[in-house]
């Protein structure tokens, strides 16, 4: 089982700056198969970012993904009001597709 | 509107019995890999199952393995899950989840439905 840590837990940021955060894997996943999603209180997680870097439809660009082998990561370039929510990267290339823990990105 | 939406949660006994169905619309349903989703309370995600397309592949993730079974009914647009020998630590919210691409057996989940709590609970 590919286990994924994300660090850090929580990520407290003031709107308009920068967030970077860290998915890493127990053994090398394909960048074909890693994804983030975005997860808000009562709401079923939504699809940020596929394939460790492309955009899912809709996205905006302030959203990247980026990284291969076992470091990943999600940069938003500037945190939007609508943007604090916990973030969950994601394996699919094997099973069980594995989920991180989440990193919590909250208003400072 | 492409939309999937659960139905068959609720409360139930340890060792007991319950069947989720998630019934899609708005896509071409036999096309798609789907999967199921869940989430204890105050807890992070958990992928359960996965049927592709046709159902040629089945997955599970271990703790459910012999207890769980997911099927679809392609005519019916509709997934299922059915679990049995319930436990306290299957009580979750499950989602069922579509894989993004066409006729693929894995992908990114780019579809999901709002979720059905299951309770397990003496």
């Amino acid at each position: 089982e590919v286990v994924l840590t994300q660090s850090p837990g929580t990520l407290s940021l003031s709107p308009g700056e920068g967030a970077t955060l860290s998915c890493r894997a127990s053994q090398s996943v394909s960048s074909t198969y890693l994804a983030w999603y975005q997860q808000k209180p009562g709401q079923a997680p939504r699809l940020l970012i596929y394939g460790a870097s492309s955009r899912a439809t809709g996205i905006p660009d302030r959203f990247s993904g980026s990284g291969s082998g076992t470091d990943f990561t999600l940069t938003i370039s500037r945190l939007e009001p609508e943007d604090f929510a916990v973030y969950y990267c994601q394996q699919y290339g094997t099973s069980p597709k594995t989920f991180g823990q989440g990193t919590k990105v909250e208003i400072k | 509107e492409v939309q999937l939406v659960e139905s068959g949660g609720g409360l139930v006994k340890p060792g007991g019995s319950l069947r989720l169905s998630c019934a899609a619309s708005g896509f071409s349903f036999s096309d798609y890999t789907l999967n199921w989703v869940r989430q204890a309370p105050g807890k992070g995600l958990e992928w359960v199952s996965s049927i592709t397309s046709s159902s040629g592949y089945i997955y599970y993730t271990d703790s459910v393995k012999g207890r769980f079974t997911i099927s679809r009914d392609n005519a019916k647009n509709s997934l299922y899950l059915q679990m049995n020998s319930l436990r306290a630590e299957d009580t979750a919210v499950y989602y069922c989840a579509r894989v993004k691409a066409i006729l693929a057996p894995v992908g990114a989940f780019d579809i999901w439905g709002q979720g059905t709590m299951v309770t397990v609970s003496s």
